[in-house]
């Protein structure tokens, strides 16, 4: 079975602050998705990385893709409270055909005023 | 903006008993999914759904479980017998298609205790 791992699971960071999160994966795939969870609501589409090298931004987050390395950041810059949320990142595990979507464990931030 | 959404929000049930969750996916998508997502965990891959049928379903996704789309606009989750660990957050997704670029889109989610 596909692994896709995060880390951190838990990351506290005071406002303004930089910090990467990583997900690493354990088969091979060129399409890679992350995405956004508040409590109790459902998951947002943050940005589909469909290539190695690949790198996407959104205000202050950044996402890049080594499909070489089966390993994805998510960057976060001059962090603020608004960005707390858990991130997921998400494999396609079967070569483009979107028949089956392995998700990471999770990384929950809390960004400190 | 389109959205999917699902019915009920919220749904208690004795354990044995059979639920069916609703799922209205965005209109002109092709793909549809269902995962679930255990309190404070992952999100997990439940099954994938393609032109009528069933593309992939995950290990969680036994005969206890069912799919259907019974009139080309709903998809709907069947758990013929409830358990205690299918209390969960299910979510329902939809995917326009495999072109570069495309993202699931979920529902807001059915939050199902099964006591």
């Amino acid at each position: 079975e596909l692994k896709v791992e995060q880390n951190p699971l838990f990351l506290s960071m005071q406002e303004g602050k930089n910090y990467t999160i990583y997900c690493n994966y354990s088969t091979t795939s060129d399409r890679l998705y992350w995405y956004r969870q508040d409590p109790g609501k459902s998951l947002e589409s943050l940005f589909v990385l469909l290539s190695n090298g690949a790198v996407k931004q959104e205000g202050r987050l950044m996402a890049s893709l080594d499909t070489k390395a089966r390993l994805s950041t998510l960057h976060i810059t001059a962090a603020v409270h608004d960005l707390s949320a858990t991130y997921f990142c998400a494999v396609d595990s079967t070569q483009g055909t979107g028949n089956q979507f392995y998700f990471g464990t999770g990384t929950s931030l809390t960004v400190i005023p | 903006e389109p959205e999917v959404t699902q019915t009920p929000s919220h749904q208690v049930t004795q354990m044995g008993q059979e639920v069916i969750l609703r799922c209205v996916p965005i209109s002109n998508h092709l793909y549809f999914y269902w995962y679930r997502q255990i309190l404070g965990q992952k999100v997990e891959f439940l099954v994938s759904f393609y032109n009528n049928e069933i593309s992939e379903k995950s290990e969680i996704f036994d005969d206890q479980f069912s799919v259907e789309r019974p009139d080309g606009s709903n998809f709907t989750l069947k758990i013929r017998s409830t358990k205690l660990e299918d209390s969960a957050m299910y979510f329902c997704a939809t995917l326009s298609g495999l072109a570069l670029g495309e993202t699931q889109y979920f529902g807001p989610g059915t939050r199902l205790l099964v006591l």
